[in-house]
């Protein structure tokens, strides 16, 4: 396993409310990418940060929102939620401009009623 | 835009056969081809990677190759296991280029006893 952890690990919104998720990433890693997966599709791209900074974005719109800590850790933020937002958002760890291979955490499963 | 294509979609083969998982990327920058095996309820676990300057790569009963001409790459399991059994995925990025990966939409392989 890899050392990337996500919290919660289930949760369940109703549409219009927010959410944050939470990843911690693996020791040594500097990079955190988000991405959705919905069932039985490809985990997508949402966006990545770097230095604290968003560092590349996918085709997400802006109510999809991110921050990333000095410790390196980040949360996804999604506003008015919508039913097409339930899906497992996953997020993994890098270290930018070395090997960059991303470490995926074990996702968080997010359920919109 | 970018986009990589996975063959098959679903992929039965017979225990100590040999299997075979196909994709194609538009983006001809990519230089980074990562391949991720997906169990049920779990996180995407990174198998084996090859990169631009490779032609082909080799890890015990895994092996991938490279055609960056034609921009195919192709993922090869030998002797299959029942463990082998799960969802892959391919996926292609830019390193160092705000590192995104965009996936394949996955082959669900089984292995049959």
């Amino acid at each position: 396993e890899t050392g990337v952890t996500q919290s919660p690990t289930h949760l369940i919104k109703t549409r219009g409310q927010q959410v944050t998720l939470r990843c911690s990433s693996q020791s040594g890693h500097n990079t955190v990418s988000w991405y959705q997966q919905a069932l039985g599709q490809g985990p997508q791209f949402i966006f990545q940060y770097y230095r604290e900074e968003e560092n590349g974005r996918g085709n997400f719109p802006p109510r999809f929102s991110g921050l990333q800590f000095p410790n390196y850790s980040s949360e996804l933020n999604v506003n008015a939620l919508e039913l097409d937002d339930s899906a497992l958002y996953l997020c993994a760890s890098s270290v930018q401009g070395a090997e960059e291979t991303q470490y995926f955490g074990p996702g968080t499963r997010l359920l919109v009623l | 835009g970018e986009n990589v294509e996975q063959h098959p979609s679903t992929l039965s083969v017979q225990e100590g056969d040999s299997a075979v998982i196909k994709c194609t990327y538009s983006d001809s920058a990519s230089n980074y081809f990562p391949w991720y095996k997906q169990e049920l309820g779990k996180r995407p676990q990174l198998i084996i990677d090859i990169r631009s300057n490779v032609g082909e790569k080799k890890d015990q009963r895994i092996a991938v190759t490279l055609n960056k001409t034609a921009k195919h790459f192709s993922l090869h399991i030998t002797e299959t296991q029942p463990e082998d059994s799960a969802v892959y995925f391919c996926a292609a990025s830019r390193v160092s280029s705000a590192s995104k990966i965009i996936f394949g939409s996955g082959t669900r392989l089984s292995i049959r006893p």
